[in-house]
């Protein structure tokens, strides 16, 4: 059985460019999360979605956004590129919206 | 969610029983203690949960105190690949988050 997976690995973009990050949900998973973890600090809660709709969301402004496919796998959307917006991406999925996440090995985001 | 307090850092021999405690004195009836790891810039690892009785499971030992005010999660027999941060997380999974305090960071040595 496949774990959650994530994509790219590694990704430098410059401020005020956009960037896609990609999560694939482990099998038979239909809940996905995401969160952002800044270096030396623990991982920060962006949003959930379950079932393709948006189910709860963090203290982060509206140029985070996201998407769920009808598969479960899951897209985190960052607009106009912030320096503070360095940091580990990382992605849960669990069975449901109230069951134990899983992560998966994140996306280290480099902002220049 | 519980506020959760940890130590910040802790020490333990390689081959000795490791234990981690967390309070969480204002955790509410429903919320179950989680505990996850995290190795040094890998993704969270699931270690073990419980609500009111002891759990374990390959990875662990949970011991959750009669009054739930407070929790030890337990390796038995540390190895250096047990070196990681240790987060203990109140988790009702009604608010959807996991919320991440400091955690412990676990050094395992020789």
């Amino acid at each position: 059985e496949t774990g959650v997976t994530q994509s790219p690995t590694h990704l430098i973009k410059t401020r005020g460019q956009q960037v896609t990050l990609r999560c694939s949900s482990q099998s038979g998973h239909n809940t996905v999360s995401w969160y952002q973890q800044a270096l030396g600090q623990g991982p920060q809660f962006i949003f959930q979605y379950y079932r393709e709709e948006e189910n709860g969301r963090g203290n982060f402004p509206p140029r985070f956004s996201g998407l769920q496919f009808p598969n479960y796998s899951s897209e985190l959307n960052v607009n106009a590129l912030e320096l503070d917006d360095s940091a580990l991406y990382l992605c849960a999925s669990s069975l449901d919206f109230q069951e134990t996440q899983y992560f998966g090995p994140g996306t280290r985001l480099l902002v220049l | 969610d519980a506020k959760t307090t940890q130590p910040t850092s802790m020490d333990c021999a390689e081959g000795r029983a490791a234990n981690l405690p967390c309070n969480h004195s204002t955790i509410s009836g429903n919320e179950y203690v989680y505990w996850y790891r995290q190795i040094h810039s890998q993704g969270p690892q699931y270690i073990i949960h419980g609500l009111k009785n002891n759990e374990t499971n390959e990875m662990a030992s949970l011991i959750i105190t009669e009054d739930r005010k407070s929790s030890t999660l337990i390796l038995p027999h540390a190895t250096l690949r047990d070196t990681a941060v240790y987060y203990c997380i109140g988790y009702t999974g009604t608010a959807s988050k996991l919320t991440f305090g400091t955690g412990t960071r676990l050094q395992v040595t020789l």
